[in-house]
């Protein structure tokens, strides 16, 4: 692995259905973060985990669940998926919290809810 | 206001060209600030960072205007491979993340 890596690629979910995101870092970053993409609003935040062991919620978290056991992992889960959930998202990762550091990005997963 | 507002174009201009976007920004207790570069359905990666008044990076340079609050990134000698959507990146007004603009979209034509 290098970088980070998102699964899946992408995704056609019903509405109603539980998915899980994953996103896995190799560089031993502390901070890592969700963001969802949607055509001209651009990258918003999701939740954010400073170090393992810690979340928190960003600017749309409402529907979405975080956790971080350890450094390298950060799923973030659709308990019930809603068509609005439909969007390309994100994780990235930053070697430190603060914003002055590059946040480097995975590929996205596009997900689609029906 | 938004946090960060960038004109979403599309600017179209000839191989060779010079082209300047502003981005304006709502924070005026920012510090940093950042220009990534997305490509067609791939991830955004940093272009540049500015700290202070400027930064230049060969045929690239951001420049930071903050009693206007807004920051600008000029390309020089546009090449094919620069067509992309430039973000704008600014730090919240509160805690220590980042607000992403929506981006300009650049197209580069031979």
């Amino acid at each position: 692995i290098a970088g980070i890596t998102q699964a899946p690629t992408s995704q056609i979910l019903a509405a109603g259905r539980r998915m899980t995101l994953r996103c896995t870092q190799d560089m031993r970053h502390n901070a890592m973060y969700w963001y969802r993409q949607d055509l001209g609003l651009g990258l918003r935040l999701i939740h954010y985990s400073n170090t393992a062991g810690t979340t928190g919620k960003g600017e749309v978290p409402d529907g979405y669940s975080v956790s971080r056991a350890n450094t390298d992992d950060f799923p973030l889960t659709l308990a019930s998926a809603v068509p609005s959930q439909t969007s390309v998202y994100f994780c990235a990762s930053s070697d430190g919290a603060g914003s002055y550091n590059e946040q480097f990005f995975g590929p996205g997963t596009r997900l689609t809810v029906l | 206001r938004k946090e960060v507002e960038q004109d979403p174009g599309p600017f179209n201009v000839p191989e060779g060209a010079t082209v300047a976007f502003n981005c304006t920004y709502s924070n005026s207790a920012s510090q940093s600030f950042f220009w990534y570069r997305q490509d067609c359905r791939k991830e955004p990666k940093l272009l540049m960072s500015v700290y202070s008044s400027g930064n230049e990076d060969g045929r690239f340079t951001a420049q930071l205007n903050r009693a206007s609050q807004y920051i600008s990134l000029l390309i020089r000698d546009s090449k094919l491979s620069d067509s992309a959507t430039y973000l704008c990146v600014v730090p919240m007004e509160y805690g220590n993340k980042l607000v992403f603009g929506a981006g300009t979209i650049l197209r580069v034509k031979s």
